[in-house]
């Protein structure tokens, strides 16, 4: 069965300081990977996504994330943090079928 | 073009009462879901489809029912409330082909109450 651990229950970060977000996966096959952003009260907005190739990713907002294999990670970076940063941060494993399995999400705190 | 969205936004129900929310997507996609998001769980996945007229369960069905009548709708039916099933519910859709495949895509939620 798949699974997706967010190690970080929350991060506190400081506005222009740069933002990780760790995620590791367990899944038999190459995996579909995603991350999603939750602003307080709404719904879930995708960042980014990796079905295959470059294993380096482009998102939205001025978010990367880089599958590594080896380690199964697809961790989630921001250079400079913007105070509408503040929000939770959800990763998600999936595979052909659509079917997703997220972590627990990790929620950044954006210190002014 | 609305995307996906859910009715209601917010309910309070009392200990087995009964209710229906109701999922709408006007992306003409093929797969829906219906999850329920606790705190430190992330979202889990209670009942999906695949299509029109197909329903199958996911992580958590058990106190859930759902159809799928129509291909833009997708209703999750709660028959006897529980407090456990206090939470908030998001609905999502994704594509089968296209540039958007194993994207979902989710609606803005439902808070609900079980008192």
């Amino acid at each position: 069965a798949q699974s997706v651990t967010q190690p970080d229950i929350h991060i506190t970060v400081s506005e222009g300081a740069s933002l990780e977000l760790r995620c590791n996966y367990s899944y038999g096959a190459t995996p579909y990977l995603f991350w999603y952003v939750q602003s307080p009260g709404q719904g879930l907005q995708l960042l980014l996504k990796y079905f295959s190739g470059d294993t380096l990713v482009q998102g939205i907002k001025g978010f990367e994330a880089e599958f590594k294999r080896s380690q199964s990670s697809f961790n989630l970076r921001k250079p400079s943090v913007h105070w509408s940063d503040a929000a939770e941060y959800f990763c998600a494993v999936g595979a052909a079928g659509n079917k997703l399995t997220f972590g627990g999400g990790t929620r950044v705190l954006v210190k002014p | 073009n609305a995307g996906v969205t859910q009715t209601p936004k917010f309910r309070v129900l009392k200990t087995g009462q009964s209710m229906t929310l109701l999922c709408a997507q006007d992306m003409n996609h093929e797969y829906m879901y219906w999850y329920r998001q606790d705190p430190g769980m992330g979202l889990r996945l209670i009942h999906y489809s695949v299509g029109e007229g197909t329903t199958a369960k996911g992580e958590v069905p058990d106190g859930y029912n759902v159809s799928r009548l129509k291909k833009q709708n997708f209703l999750l039916g709660l028959e006897s409330a529980a407090p456990s099933q206090t939470s908030v519910y998001f609905c999502a859709s994704s594509a089968t082909s296209g540039p958007t495949q194993e994207t979902q895509y989710f609606g803005p939620g439902t808070r609900l109450l079980v008192l």
